[in-house]
């Protein structure tokens, strides 16, 4: 059974940083793509950032560039995100999700999420 | 910000047939296929279409999804009560490099 699920959130101060991770079980990880994607209180879905299976492909949302690093290690099927700089508006939940082995690993379909580990940023 | 607009609610009644709309540009829905997915109250999304109109093992029949040009629909008939949830469309978006959700569509059973 495929199954990711986050940890790492917590209430942080503006400007600090925080890591997440993501633990994969039931799949192949390393031969998987995976996904990032937010969720602020009473908001809608935002996309965060993708990586490739073999971690040589990373894209972000604008939101995030330049503050957010996305990685994982296959040798322990986790996968990671380095958030720096935060801000008031990264408060959110924070879900992992796996794409559908069907479709485009970027571009397609998300058939696996986690429960979410939620982030809060403030003074 | 969110490039894939859809209407903040819909509504029927049980067994009724209800339509979301999600337009998008020539870089987003008019380049790739369309997801679509059903979030329940403090749940985590789950998917319900792929590839315009493909539904994974699971989803009922009752949804449908399509896509003409740069804007795409998905159709839920025969409502039910479980369906209410927030819903919401998404595509990769070539300008952006990046994946984008639509602004999501709250439906109501009425």
């Amino acid at each position: 059974q495929v199954q990711v699920v986050e940890s790492g959130g917590g209430v942080v101060q503006p400007g600090r940083s925080l890591r997440l991770s993501c633990a994969a079980s039931g799949f192949t990880f390393s031969s998987s793509g995976i996904h990032w994607v937010r969720q602020a209180p009473d908001k809608g879905l935002e996309w965060v950032a993708v990586i490739s299976h073999d971690g040589n492909s990373k894209y972000y949302a604008d939101s995030v560039k330049g503050r957010f690093t996305i990685s994982r290690d296959n040798s322990r099927n986790t996968l990671y995100l380095q958030m720096n700089t935060l801000r008031a508006e990264d408060t959110a939940v924070y879900y992992c999700a796996h794409p559908s082995p069907d479709d485009d690993y970027a571009r397609g379909g998300l058939d696996v999420w986690g429960p979410g580990t939620k982030v809060t940023v403030s003074s | 910000q969110s490039v894939l607009t859809q209407p903040p609610s819909a509504s029927g009644t049980p067994g009724q047939r209800v339509t979301i709309s999600c337009s998008g540009s020539s870089s987003s829905i008019g380049g790739n296929t369309v997801i679509w997915y059903q979030q329940l109250p403090g749940t985590a999304p789950k998917l319900l279409i792929y590839k315009n109109n493909q539904r994974p093992s699971g989803v009922p029949d009752r949804f449908s999804g399509s896509k003409s040009g740069t804007s795409a629909s998905l159709a839920i008939s025969g409502l039910q009560s479980e369906d209410e949830a927030d819903y919401y469309c998404a595509a990769w978006d070539d300008s952006l490099n990046g994946y984008v959700f639509g602004t999501g569509t709250e439906v109501t059973v009425l």
